[in-house]
């Protein structure tokens, strides 16, 4: 079955780490860029990060840059986010997602997994 | 940054009825614009891309329009299974940016 599967959300206090973890399966991850896509609770929808093929190119919205690291293991079918410096506003389920065509630009989110919440609270 | 308006912010209407939604963005995005749709508690859904094109396994009942600043989601008889939020999303210019969503609601 084709899915991503993410794993290591949790609450931790502003100013912590935290490392998500994203398991593919059912496809070849190795081909695909893959991102980052957060939603606080109640709200919408916001790109995080990104991370081609190859891991050759990485992007970070703003509001991340500096604190966030994109990572992957092709030979593990895996994707990270390393956390750190964590503030309330980062609060939100965190879902990993892949893109349908590996361009990055003209390209979309056709694969999500089900998401992990992560709480920053004192 | 790409800012996207959607509007409305609510939509009620009655299922077999046309539900028409609109996604303005404040540049040119080309057609580089998609669709999603989520239902509480889901991931979302990847409706539309490349503004018209539907993704596999969506309805024809869905369907998208427009160019470079002002697209169109289009369900032509609403489905109870419809009834969700929808999000526009630009993929022409980083950051990639998503609209603020579209509630569709059962009248």
């Amino acid at each position: 079955e084709v899915q991503l599967v993410e794993s290591g959300g949790g609450l931790v206090k502003p100013g912590g780490s935290l490392r998500l973890s994203c398991a593919a399966s059912g496809f070849t991850f190795s081909s695909y860029t893959m991102n980052w896509v957060r939603q606080a609770p109640g709200k919408g929808l916001e790109w995080v990060s990104s991370i081609s093929s190859g891991s050759s190119y990485i992007y970070y919205t703003d509001s991340v840059k500096g604190r966030i690291i994109i990572s992957r293991d092709n030979a593990k079918n895996s994707l990270y986010l390393q956390m750190n410096s964590l503030r309330a506003e980062d609060t939100a389920v965190y879902y990993c997602a892949r893109d349908q065509k590996g361009t990055m630009v003209a390209d979309y989110f056709d694969l999500w997994g089900r998401g992990t919440l992560v709480t920053v609270s004192s | 940054e790409i800012v996207l308006t959607q509007s409305p912010a609510t939509l009620s209407l009655s299922p077999g009825e046309r539900a028409t939604l609109s996604c303005r963005a404040s540049q040119s995005v080309s057609s580089y614009l998609a669709w999603y749709q989520q239902k509480p508690g889901q991931a979302p859904r990847l409706l539309i891309f490349d503004a018209s094109n539907r993704a596999t396994g969506i309805p024809a009942r869905f369907s998208g329009s427009g160019s470079e600043t002002d697209f169109t989601l289009t369900i032509s008889s609403l489905e109870p299974e419809d009834f969700a939020i929808y999000y526009c999303h630009q993929r022409s210019i980083w950051p990639w940016t998503f609209g603020q969503g579209t509630k569709v609601e059962i009248k």
